[in-house]
C-alpha cells in the first residue's frame, strides 16, 4: 500500500542556509501536518493543510513557511538556518471524512543536520 | 489548546501486561491515536478511537472515555522488541497533538 513519503530522507545545511523538505501523502489523504522532533522530545506540531488551505499553525518560526500544491502534496521551506533547526521533520497525512478520521500515518522523516 | 499527559517511563516483563494512561483536556476532539516510535524512526500508526470503549488489535488494545477524557493502551504478552516509545495523540479540528510520550523498557 502506499505511504506517506518524504523527501530527502537526510539533510545536511549549513548556518543561514536555505532548505526544503517534501511530503507526498496517501492518495485521497486531503489533510497534511507537518511535525519537529528534537532528541528525546515528543514530536512538536507546526503547521497543517486541509485541501491545500492552511487549516492550523503550530510553534512554527516565522523563518519557516509551508504550503499545499494542487496535487495534495506539501513543502516546508526553511530560511536562515540555525543549529536549533536540526531535528528530525515528519509528515503525516489523513482523511478528513465528516470530523472523523481512522488513520494519521507518518512519513519516514527528513533527518535535517545544520553545521 | 490539548494538554495531554502521559507517564514517562514504564518497565515490564517479556511475556507480561502493560497499560499505559493517558489523559488529556482538548478544545475539541476527532479522535484519539496510540502510537510507536523507535528511537529516530517515524511513529508508527498503532490504533485510533472516536468512540467510548475498547478497540482490540492482536496484543494491543485501546480504550476511550471522553467523558474522562482518558484513554489507555494495552500492550499484551510483551516482547522484546515492543520497548519503544509509545505516544498518545489527540486530534482537535485541524492538528494532532502528541502527549510527551511514555518510554516503555521490556526486559527479560
Amino acid at each position: 500500500a502506499a505511504g506517506v513519503i518524504q523527501s530527502p530522507r537526510h539533510l545536511i545545511k549549513e548556518k543561514r542556509e536555505t532548505a526544503t523538505l517534501k511530503c507526498y501523502p496517501i492518495p485521497r489523504h486531503d489533510t497534511v501536518y507537518w511535525y519537529q522532533q528534537g532528541p528525546g522530545q515528543d514530536p512538536q506540531f507546526l503547521i497543517s493543510f486541509y485541501e491545500k488551505m492552511q487549516s492550523d499553525k503550530g510553534s512554527i518560526p516565522d523563518r519557516f513557511s509551508a504550503q499545499q500544491f494542487s496535487d495534495y502534496h506539501s513543502e516546508l521551506n526553511m530560511s536562515s538556518l540555525e543549529l536549533g533547526d536540526s531535528a528530525l521533520y515528519f509528515c503525516a497525512s489523513s482523511p478528513w471524512t465528516g470530523g472523523a478520521n481512522t488513520e494519521a500515518f507518518f512519513g519516514q522523516g527528513t533527518r535535517l543536520t545544520v553545521v | 489548546g490539548q494538554n495531554i499527559d502521559q507517564p514517562t517511563e514504564m518497565t515490564a516483563t517479556e511475556g507480561a501486561i502493560v497499560q499505559i494512561n493517558c489523559t488529556y483536556q482538548t478544545s475539541g476532539f476527532n479522535g484519539l491515536f496510540w502510537y510507536q516510535q523507535h528511537a529516530g524512526e517515524a511513529p508508527t500508526f498503532l490504533s485510533y478511537n472516536v468512540l467510548d470503549g475498547l478497540e482490540e488489535k492482536g496484543r494491543f488494545s485501546s480504550f476511550l472515555s471522553r467523558s474522562k477524557g482518558y484513554s489507555y493502551l494495552l500492550l499484551k504478552e510483551l516482547q522484546m522488541k515492543d520497548s519503544a516509545s509509545y505516544l498518545c495523540a489527540v486530534r482537535g479540528d485541524y492538528k494532532l497533538s502528541f502527549g510527551a510520550g511514555t518510554t516503555v523498557t521490556v526486559r527479560a
